[in-house]
């Protein structure tokens, strides 16, 4: 099946530095990846949609210059969280697309745990 | 943008039961509704899904039937098990760029043995 993994797993970080997440497909190429975030008993909100050489299209409120998208590869999405505040604690999670086909499913990864002290 | 409300937020079922669990979505031209099973601190699974051009699948215990001109879409869990219990989401998709998903607000189902 495929494989999508992140890392780190978990993160404690400071207030006011940045935090990278990375984002890959391991056995497939990912025509689209995506980035959600979401808190404690709540919903996925999706942030972004990523695809490769291009630049990430972010939802509506979703600061871009706070959440930087690279997708240099078919395999590797990074998320970096930048002058983190512990409002940004949250578990943020990625999942990839592998066709072009209407209706492929998305495979997510298993999160990322980000902790801003 | 799409919207997609859920219901209900919370639901006990007796271990041997049935759950049914309801979303509606806002935006007719959404045509894929995957839901997904997530455990806590852990990723959401694919469990089942369904296009707009049928208005039921079943997939042995679980159950999804769409509604498309109510703009509504069930899943139904049988003879419900312990291990069932987890948060269930539902999602909207629309065709076109990206097939970016709405997910709902989520279902904590739990199971009592």
């Amino acid at each position: 099946g495929a494989v999508v993994s992140q890392h780190p797993s978990w993160v404690i970080c400071k207030s006011g530095t940045s935090v990278k997440i990375e984002c890959r497909s391991l056995d497939f190429q990912a025509t689209t990846m995506f980035w959600y975030r979401q808190f404690p008993k709540q919903s996925l909100m999706l942030m972004a949609t990523s695809n490769e050489g291009s630049k990430a299209t972010y939802e509506q409120g979703v600061e871009k210059d706070k959440f930087l998208i690279n997708h240099a590869s078919l395999t590797l999405s990074t998320l970096t969280v930048t002058s983190a505040h512990p409002e940004d604690s949250s578990f943020y999670i990625c999942s990839a697309i592998r066709g072009l086909a209407l209706w492929d499913e998305q495979y997510f990864g298993p999160g990322t745990r980000l902790t801003v002290t | 943008g799409e919207n997609v409300e859920q219901h209900p937020s919370t639901l006990s079922v007796q271990e041997g039961d049935s759950a049914v669990i309801k979303c509606t979505y806002s935006d007719s031209a959404s045509n894929y509704f995957p839901w997904y099973k997530q455990e806590l601190g852990k990723r959401p699974q694919l469990i089942i899904d369904i296009r707009s051009n049928v208005g039921e699948k079943k997939d042995q215990r679980i159950a999804v039937t769409l509604n498309k001109t109510a703009k509504h879409f069930s899943l139904h869990i049988t003879e419900t098990q312990p291990e069932d219990s987890a948060v269930y989401f539902c999602a909207a998709s629309m065709p076109g760029g990206y097939q970016k998903v709405t997910f709902g607000t989520g279902t904590k189902l739990q199971v009592i043995p």
